[in-house]
């Protein structure tokens, strides 16, 4: 149990354009979700907390109108690069909460990751 | 705030010897500790979680981690690494009320014929 799927896998796009990343919790129901981003070699970077029905919390620094991020359905976190740039060339990586309390609530289960190659 | 510190950037082991990766944390009370692994191109999977309790747990594919508050570590260890265990492993530590987790910088296992 507690899959998280993330589509697509790996996308190219043109400098200027959106690209829009899908994570899906498959058997829950994930009331909070997290964004990374992680550079070659290096470690997660998070990005953004993504709860269900209000705005995702950016962390210190990570532009909220570049990286858009919505959470319509307890089992749905879309992040939206807009007008990206080769700058935003990076490997891209959701998770989500499996435990809404307790000690279970700090246990995460990850997508398989999106690498997205800008132009 | 909480910290997590994997020492190691980069280990290499022999085909079937013991694996040890070290994990030291700071945090005021006592934190929930996770190991992850990753292969490349792909997300994080979890190895093993300490929440309390017996201070050694026993995770999947044979790892297991023991918990010393004393020296602030969360080690990892397997006793006889097999060539599949080759990848990226990364200490978490989490804190009660759901706050959100810090990751180390990763360790690179590779693993030698």
């Amino acid at each position: 149990g507690a899959v998280v799927s993330q589509h697509p896998s790996w996308v190219i796009c043109k400098s200027g354009t959106s690209v829009k990343i899908e994570c899906r919790s498959l058997d829950f129901q994930a009331t909070t979700m997290f964004w990374y981003r992680q550079f070659p070699k290096q470690s997660l970077m998070l990005m953004a907390t993504s709860n269900e029905g209000s705005k995702a919390t950016y962390e210190q620094g990570v532009e909220k109108d570049k990286f858009l991020i919505n959470h319509a359905s307890l089992t749905l976190s879309t992040l939206t690069v807009t007008s990206a740039h080769p700058e935003d060339s990076s490997f891209y990586i959701c998770s989500a909460r499996v435990g809404t309390s307790g000690p279970g609530a700090n246990v995460l289960t990850f997508g398989a990751g999106s690498r997205l190659t800008v132009l | 705030a909480q910290s997590v510190t994997q020492p190691d950037i980069h280990i290499t082991v022999s085909e079937g010897a013991s694996l040890e990766l070290r994990c030291n944390y700071s945090y005021g009370a006592t934190p929930y500790l996770f190991w992850y692994v990753q292969s490349p191109g792909q997300g994080l999977q979890l190895l093993l979680k300490y929440f309390s309790g017996d201070t050694l747990v026993q995770g999947i594919k044979g790892f297991e981690a023991e918990f010393k508050r004393s020296q602030s570590s969360f080690n990892l260890r397997k006793p006889s690494v097999h060539w599949s265990d080759a990848a990226e492993y990364f200490c978490a530590v989490g804190v009660p009320l759901g706050g959100k987790s810090t990751f180390g910088d990763g360790t690179t296992l590779t693993v030698k014929p």
